[in-house]
């Protein structure tokens, strides 16, 4: 079966970047598009980017442009994402998600990881 | 992009249906049939409930359902179950990008 583990929580000051990864398994890595989405406390869902995992061409939502880079290792079918210049507005969890139907549209999310931004 | 707008909160009692709504532009939901609906429960991740507008995925019950009309998606939850009771967010993809509603708080009365 899919399964998406993701690393453990994070505390980082302002100013500070933070890197997230996303081991998958249970499939074959490079045939899906890996999508990831956070969700500040209390608030909704927002879609971030996704990485084509074969090529590793990547699409970022216009709002973290220049701040956020997804990438990914093949070799031990893991997902990265990495967000600088982080901001207390940052503090959220971090999912990925695996693309699994037709475009944009997730079948598998992993647990989440807590970046909490404080000084 | 900016988000879906869905209804902040829908209730109804067991047994009752309810629909949720979402509301886009003809450039998102209008223009594309990658709709989808996520249930999440209070800390755990979202659940794929809908896909390309209606179709759902193995083992989710068959009283969820998904339409559209024009700009606006649709998520029916027939004979409501207090364990219904959670978040619902739609999303809507064009070929590059994703854009995900305001989410809607479903209470059980």
């Amino acid at each position: 079966q899919v399964q998406l583990v993701q690393s453990g929580a994070e505390v980082k000051k302002p100013g500070a970047s933070v890197k997230v990864s996303c081991k998958a398994s249970g499939y074959t890595f490079t045939d899906y598009y890996m999508h990831w989405v956070r969700q500040a406390p209390g608030q909704g869902l927002e879609w971030m980017g996704w990485i084509n995992l074969n090529s590793a061409v990547t699409k970022y939502a216009q709002k973290f442009q220049g701040r956020v880079t997804m990438t990914r290792d093949t070799s031990i079918t893991t997902a990265y994402m990495e967000l600088t210049r982080l901001t207390s507005d940052d503090t959220a969890v971090y999912y990925c998600a695996r693309d699994g139907y037709t475009y944009g549209q997730i079948d598998s999310w992993g647990q989440g990881t807590l970046v909490t931004v404080s000084s | 992009q900016s988000a879906l707008t869905q209804p902040a909160s829908v209730s109804g009692s067991p047994g009752q249906s309810i629909t949720i709504s979402c509301t886009g532009t003809s450039s998102d939901v209008g223009g594309y049939n990658y709709v989808s609906w996520y249930q999440q429960h209070p800390g755990k991740a979202p659940k794929p409930m809908i896909y390309d507008v209606s179709n759902r995925p193995s083992g989710v019950s068959n009283r969820f359902s998904g339409s559209k009309s024009g700009n606006t998606a649709s998520l029916t939850i027939s004979g409501l179950q207090a364990e219904d009771e959670a978040d619902y967010y739609c999303s809507s993809s064009t070929t590059s990008s994703t854009v995900f509603g305001t989410g809607t708080k479903v209470t059980v009365l």
